[in-house]
């Protein structure tokens, strides 16, 4: 079975350019999240969506950062304009989430190593 | 904001040797409670979840849940080189009728042959 699918797994851009990472999860998984990792502050939620809406987003930096999942099938967050403090790997994750019986398992892609320059 | 908190090590132990690996976390409400398994330059995967207080074994695991101390650790014994990794404790955040995982920054467990 396919896992998790993202992409880029690596990208480097300068500061001031559009980046966007793409997300695929698991088929018939109903939530999906966006975590980002660094050394200085380990892994961090940034939004996290349920059955395709956003459910908390308060992990969002700022108004640069933006995410979208127009199905259930595909996400997308977008960093406009980047800058080299936005470098980190960005993790994406999804989870089949029944009620209040949540096993807490969270199935990860390999991540996208962005590289602000 | 909830925080979980680990040593980031390296905690460095023989092969053979039993590992222990600790969290605490501060949100006394917390109900579930993970440990995940990073190789390095991998993505994070669930090894262990525990809910009530005592201990929980799975093969060489062991974890640990002490809710009045809000402390939750994860033993393995007899540890190989296979098991040198940064592990990340994780702790069940919940909102309105919503689940998501806060993790602590990871210990990083080095084992040696």
């Amino acid at each position: 079975d396919a896992g998790v699918i993202q992409s880029p797994r690596h990208e480097v851009t300068e500061m001031g350019q559009e980046v966007t990472l793409r997300c695929k999860p698991i088929s018939g998984h109903n939530s999906l999240f966006w975590y980002r990792q660094t050394m200085m502050r380990g892994l961090e939620l940034l939004i996290y969506f349920n059955n395709n809406v956003p459910i908390d987003d308060s992990g969002m930096p700022e108004d640069r950062f933006s995410a979208k999942m127009p199905n259930a099938s595909f996400s997308t967050l977008k960093i406009q304009p980047s800058e080299p403090r936005d470098s980190a790997v960005y993790f994406c994750a999804s989870s089949l989430e029944i009620g209040t019986g949540w096993t807490g398992e969270l199935f990860f892609g390999e991540g996208s190593r962005l590289t602000v320059l | 904001q909830k925080e979980v908190e680990q040593n980031s090590g390296p905690l460095s132990v023989p092969e053979g040797a039993i590992a222990s690996l600790n969290c605490t976390y501060s949100d006394r409400g917390s109900q579930s409670f993970f440990w995940y398994r990073q190789y390095s330059g991998k993505s994070p995967e669930l090894i262990m979840s525990i809910y009530s207080n005592g201990d929980k074994e799975d093969g060489r695991f062991t974890a640990q849940l002490n809710k009045a101390s809000q402390y939750v650790s994860l033993l393995i014994r007899d540890s190989q080189p296979s098991d040198s990794a940064t592990y990340l404790c994780a702790v069940n955040e919940e909102g309105s009728g919503y689940s998501t995982l806060t993790f602590g920054k990871g210990t990083m467990l080095l084992v040696s042959p």
